[in-house]
């Protein structure tokens, strides 16, 4: 089965600095999507994200990027410039490639910004 | 159209009760996933829908939860005789997969239970 572990329940920054965040996931499978989720309070959770397992470049989106380290089954966000609406809970989720499969989420860590 | 609707947004019942949730997804998108999130924990599966079709249930899934998409448009769950066990935040999302377009789930602010 599939697992996906994040070890770091909070982080903080100050704001327009750089914070990474940590992800580690267990599969059998060699083709498989990984996502970075941002869940701000009672808000809906967005996609921040996404990695494909087969590209080694790492995917970057504006302020966000994420090292992928395949062998390791590691994934990690990393985001720069933080700003205050950055402060939310962030989740690492993996799925299998087939298209429809569920997302199997981490426990999430809580970020907060401080100015 | 501007996103995944849930509704309610809180639902507060006593326990013993049955409770009904409703999930309108994105316009066209024929996938509809059902979610269950609980303090301090990542969200986690319990059902899928492709068009009406039921594809698959979690373990999670227990016989008192129930999940239908007449018509593969909104979707319900319906929780029979609640449990406290069963407070938790519901999470609905859609994605549309056809040949040549394949989104990622959006998904809905979800309904918060809490079982009394």
């Amino acid at each position: 089965a599939q697992t996906v572990t994040q070890s770091q329940p909070e982080m903080s920054v100050q704001e327009a600095e750089t914070v990474t965040l940590s992800c580690t996931y267990d599969t059998s499978e060699s083709d498989y999507y990984l996502f970075w989720y941002k869940q701000p309070p009672s808000r809906q959770m967005i996609l921040v994200i996404r990695q494909e397992a087969y590209k080694q470049q790492n995917a970057t989106e504006n302020r966000f990027s994420v090292n992928f380290q395949k062998a390791a089954k590691s994934f990690s966000l990393k985001i720069s410039d933080s700003q205050l609406g950055d402060a939310a809970m962030y989740f690492c989720a993996y799925r299998r490639r087939q298209a429809g499969t569920a997302l199997i989420f981490g426990k999430g860590t809580t970020l907060s910004v401080s100015s | 159209d501007t996103g995944v609707s849930q509704n309610p947004r809180h639902k507060i019942t006593k326990r013993g009760q049955n409770v009904t949730f409703r999930c309108d997804p994105i316009s066209e998108h024929n996938r509809l996933y059902w979610y269950r999130q609980t303090l301090g924990q990542g969200p986690e599966f319990l059902t899928y829908f492709q068009n009406e079709a039921q594809l698959e249930k979690s373990r999670l899934l227990s016989d008192r939860f129930s999940a239908e998409r007449p018509k593969g448009s909104f979707s319900t769950l319906e929780i029979q005789r609640t449990e406290q066990g069963d407070s938790a935040m519901y999470l609905c999302a859609s994605s549309l997969a056809r040949p040549g377009v394949n989104t990622e789930a959006f998904f809905g602010q979800g309904t918060r239970l809490t079982v009394v």
